[in-house]
């Protein structure tokens, strides 16, 4: 079964505005942590954010911050006030308690237009 | 301070050809990782080293796949009798531990092409 779903495959956005990408991810493990990555063009993945199962705060970072629903099991990555360089794909992954790798969403394709 | 390295960065082989996909982890990281990316796809794990030993290798696809760590340091992935599907990104990260919150640090990438 997919562990992480990422329904939206791809998305536009005005510069200056806000995007919301959706994840939605499965497991029974009540530890777990979720991550969001940018990957540009040039092909690097670059980390950006991560939430903590039992964080009580929604996480933040810098323009970035997830809007963490843990009973629907959803964890959105928002980006605040857009610029060109935020184009590129984002994706999603979990990683479960009792696991240390990553598994990963299909990843949504942001395009910032000017 | 340095990042994941991944070399060669390209690689183009014949179908039936043996290579090999070399990762330089970050200084110190003990965790290493390999996964696999399709065009358009999320990457999809392979194999995973603690220190020299490979503590997971569930997600390698067959037995023509094959990955070694002999020092604890660098890693090599080793793909035999090359076929077309095995055309993808090649990523390597690793992480400096194994913590719930421990994100992972990618390379660039080797992009295998095989004709």
């Amino acid at each position: 079964a997919q562990k992480i779903t990422q329904t939206q495959p791809g998305m536009f956005v005005q510069e200056k505005e806000a995007v919301t990408l959706d994840c939605t991810y499965d497991t029974s493990d009540p530890s777990y942590g979720l991550f969001w990555y940018k990957q540009p063009s040039s092909g690097e993945m670059i980390f950006l954010i991560y939430q903590g199962s039992y964080d009580q705060q929604n996480a933040t970072e810098g323009r970035y911050s997830l809007n963490f629903q843990k009973a629907r099991k959803s964890a959105n990555l928002v980006i605040s006030a857009s610029q060109l360089g935020d184009s590129a794909m984002y994706f999603c992954a979990m990683r479960e308690g009792t696991d240390y790798k990553l598994s990963f969403g299909a990843g949504t394709t942001v395009t910032v237009r000017a | 301070g340095a990042g994941v390295s991944q070399t060669p960065s390209n690689k183009v082989t014949e179908k039936g050809k043996y290579v090999e996909l070399r990762c330089d982890p970050i200084s110190g990281h003990t965790a290493l990782y390999w996964y696999r990316q399709s065009l358009g796809q999320g990457p999809e794990f392979l194999i995973y080293f603690q220190g020299t030993g490979a503590a997971d290798d569930s997600g390698l696809p067959n037995d023509r796949f094959f990955a070694v760590r002999p020092e604890g340091s660098v890693s090599t992935l080793k793909i035999q009798r090359t076929e077309r599907g095995d055309s993808a990104v090649y990523l390597c990260a690793s992480s400096s531990t194994q913590g719930l919150n421990s994100p992972l640090h990618f390379g660039n990438g080797t992009r295998l092409t095989v004709t």
